[in-house]
């Protein structure tokens, strides 16, 4: 079955420390996105990329970097530079043209400890 | 003024009812809005999207678009508990040949038995 999966579920970490999320699809899909979700609020974007080697940054990326080297594979790194990184990860594709909307990965729920 | 607003709730409906949600947009751009539902912990996952105006209608949902009013909901007819959930409007449009969502915070909803 075609979908996307996150990887890991749950993520902690410490203070000063940069974590990767990962994020595959297998729909071939073009383009890629992370939103970032906190408790009680809607998605916030932070990085989205339309075409392998290429991405853009959404409204709230500092902190997070990008890379897109594969069309299926979209990981997302926290930074130390991103003093809340707590909240839950969402990666999501779409194909180029849109009207049918994004598919969601099932998720990553960050915890600094 | 958020580009996507939605009560964020909680809304209480009694089992069996009909459940109406609404949302506001302010970019007259926005092309098309999708409805997700997020249950708790949680990726989204489409219900329906609509682009014209008008009713659109997919088994106990139905979809309603006014773009002079710029205004969309979601009516649930004979609500279940399993509709329990958080019900996340979003429009679109095509920036730079990328499909771009924005989402409302989103609408809590409660089916008490």
């Amino acid at each position: 079955d075609g979908g996307i999966t996150q990887s890991p579920k749950y993520l902690f970490r410490k203070e000063g420390q940069n974590v990767t999320l990962s994020c595959e699809q297998n729909l071939n899909h073009d383009a890629m996105y992370w939103y970032r979700q906190d408790p009680g609020q809607g998605l916030r974007l932070i990085y989205y990329s339309q075409i392998v080697n290429d991405f853009q940054k959404g409204d709230i990326a500092e902190g997070y970097s990008v890379s897109r080297e594969k069309k299926e594979s979209f990981p997302l790194t926290v930074t130390s530079a991103q003093k809340n990184p707590t909240a839950f990860y969402l990666c999501a594709s779409s194909l180029q043209t849109g009207g049918s909307g994004y598919t969601f990965g099932s998720g990553t729920r960050l915890t600094v400890v | 003024q958020k580009e996507v607003e939605q009560n964020s709730g909680p809304l209480s409906v009694p089992e069996g009812a009909i459940a109406s949600l609404n949302c506001t947009y302010s970019d007259r751009g926005s092309q098309s809005f999708f409805w997700y539902r997020q249950y708790s912990g949680k990726s989204p996952e489409l219900i329906m999207f609509i682009y014209s105006n008008g009713d659109k209608e997919d088994g106990r949902f139905t979809a309603q678009l006014n773009k002079a009013s710029q205004y969309v909901s979601l009516l649930i007819r004979d609500s279940q508990p399993s509709d329990s959930a958080t019900y996340l409007c979003a429009g679109s449009r095509i920036i730079q040949g990328a499909q771009k969502l924005v989402f409302g915070q989103g609408t809590r909803l409660t089916i008490n038995p």
